[in-house]
């Protein structure tokens, strides 16, 4: 069984460019949630989506979005990039529409870098 | 809302040795606790879970935790540390009702083997 699948792996953007991420879910997982992990915030929760509607989202700017499809793959988009977004973003799924019980599995995450 | 305070930062322990690291926890709920491991360059795993069943929890790679409610602590135990155990543990908890917050990582802790 694949695990959680996050592409690309790595980026780089300049300043005030947006960008998107990929997240696929285990198969018959429905819910995703986003996670951003710096060094200086360490992990912090970005949003949850569960069959297409978005379930929680975590204190980030509106410039942080995302969005689920029907096939539960999920995509987050940062729009005006500042230094401060270079980042891991990390996506976890899970069966119900909350990680709460469950904790969720993890993909590898994608590193993004903002110069 | 809720919260985690792992007490320390860095653990130094040598091959063989006992390994613990200490975790406290603040919910308004019945929560949801969880450890997660980070090695180099890759994902979250997940070691183990507490979700209001037995309060000793074992889990893969002979890690366990006790969940005690009186010092709301989640601590994390293994009898004797292997070399490959060496990564960044996260405790994590969460409200198991799927509240607004996602999951709540602490800063976590860099464990470091000793030959």
């Amino acid at each position: 069984k694949a695990g959680v699948t996050q592409t690309p792996r790595y980026l780089i953007k300049t300043r005030g460019q947006q960008v998107t991420l990929s997240c696929s879910p285990i198969s018959g997982h429905r819910s995703v949630s986003w996670y951003q992990q710096t060094p200086g915030q360490g992990l912090q929760f970005l949003f949850e989506y569960f069959s297409e509607t978005q379930r929680n989202k975590g204190n980030f700017p509106g410039r942080f979005s995302g969005r689920q499809f029907s096939n539960s793959r999920s995509e987050m988009n940062v729009s005006t990039l500042e230094l401060g977004d270079s980042a891991l973003y990390l996506c976890a799924s899970s069966w119900n529409p909350s990680t709460g019980a469950e904790g969720g599995f993890f993909g590898q995450g994608t590193r993004l870098t903002v110069v | 809302a809720q919260s985690v305070t792992q007490l320390d930062s860095h653990v130094s322990v040598s091959e063989g040795t006992p390994v613990l690291l200490r975790c406290n926890y603040s919910s308004s709920y019945s929560p949801s606790l969880f450890w997660y491991v980070q090695h180099p360059n890759k994902g979250l795993q997940l070691l183990l879970k507490y979700t209001s069943a037995a309060t000793l929890v074992k889990g893969i790679n002979g890690f366990e935790a006790e969940f005690k409610k009186s010092e709301t602590s989640f601590h994390l135990t293994k009898p004797s540390a292997h070399m490959s155990d060496a990564a960044e543990y996260f405790c994590v908890v969460s409200d198991p009702g799927g509240g607004a917050d996602g999951l709540t990582f602490g800063k976590g802790t860099h464990l470091i083997i000793q030959p």
